[in-house]
């Protein structure tokens, strides 16, 4: 068990709707990140939060955002949803946002996202 | 462009016999490697990482790697397989440049025979 929590684990819905992920990272982890696993394209970065501000982004759909509250959960959000939507969205987090053993990220065990 | 390839999508071995994955990276600077390992249905398992130091690094379970600038690789070893061993591996490098991202490879998937 790394210590970071998503919610939900499996979600299945429609093309064209909305749904939110959760993610609770390890205890005194300020940063948070998004990476989407499929099929055609493998593990990809989305996006990394730290200490509630936006510090990098990366493959990441204009349809889909990401914000980090101030108790440090996150939430990646992902609307009109696509049938290519569909994959693995894993959260991350380490203790900070640059510097060496401190940028080991630790996973969650992912949200199953299936778009019919 | 960063990125990282293991050239194996899918390797058997025995149980008991020893195991190597390979992993290319391209990168720029002195690297930071990671080794992850997701067994089905699971998350992602930080098995070993290399920041600096010595090129030799120990892991979990056994696991272990080594770096060689020279060959711009970073692969991981195990003497002795065991059948829990069964998984994907993922070789990764870390962007310090690039808020901190992980770029992965494609991933070696093991399978291990009784």
């Amino acid at each position: 068990d790394s210590g970071v929590t998503q919610t939900p684990k499996h979600l299945i819905t429609a093309t064209g709707q909305r749904v939110t992920l959760r993610c609770s990272p390890r205890s005194g982890d300020l940063s948070v990140y998004w990476y989407q696993q499929s099929l055609d394209q493998g593990l990809q970065f989305l996006i990394q939060y730290y200490n509630g501000e936006e510090r990098a982004k990366g493959n990441i759909l204009e349809r889909f955002s990401a914000q980090q509250f101030p108790d440090l959960h996150s939430e990646l959000n992902l609307s009109s949803l696509e049938l290519g939507d569909s994959a693995l969205y894993f959260c991350a987090s380490s203790v900070a946002a640059s510097g060496t053993a401190m940028n080991t990220q630790y996973f969650g065990p992912g949200t199953r996202l299936t778009v019919l | 462009a960063q990125s990282v390839t293991q050239p194996d999508i899918h390797i058997t071995v025995s149980e008991g016999a020893s195991l190597e994955l390979r992993c290319n990276y391209s990168y720029g600077a002195t690297p930071y490697l990671f080794w992850y390992v997701q067994s089905p249905g699971q998350g992602l398992q930080l098995l070993l990482k290399y920041f600096s130091g010595d090129t030799l690094v120990q892991g979990i379970k056994g696991f272990e790697a080594e770096f060689k600038r020279s060959q711009s690789s970073f692969n991981l070893r195990k003497p002795s397989v065991h059948w829990s061993d069964a998984a994907e591996y993922f070789c990764a490098v870390l962007h310090k440049a690039a808020g901190n991202k992980l770029t992965f490879g494609g991933g070696t998937r093991v399978l291990v025979k009784p």
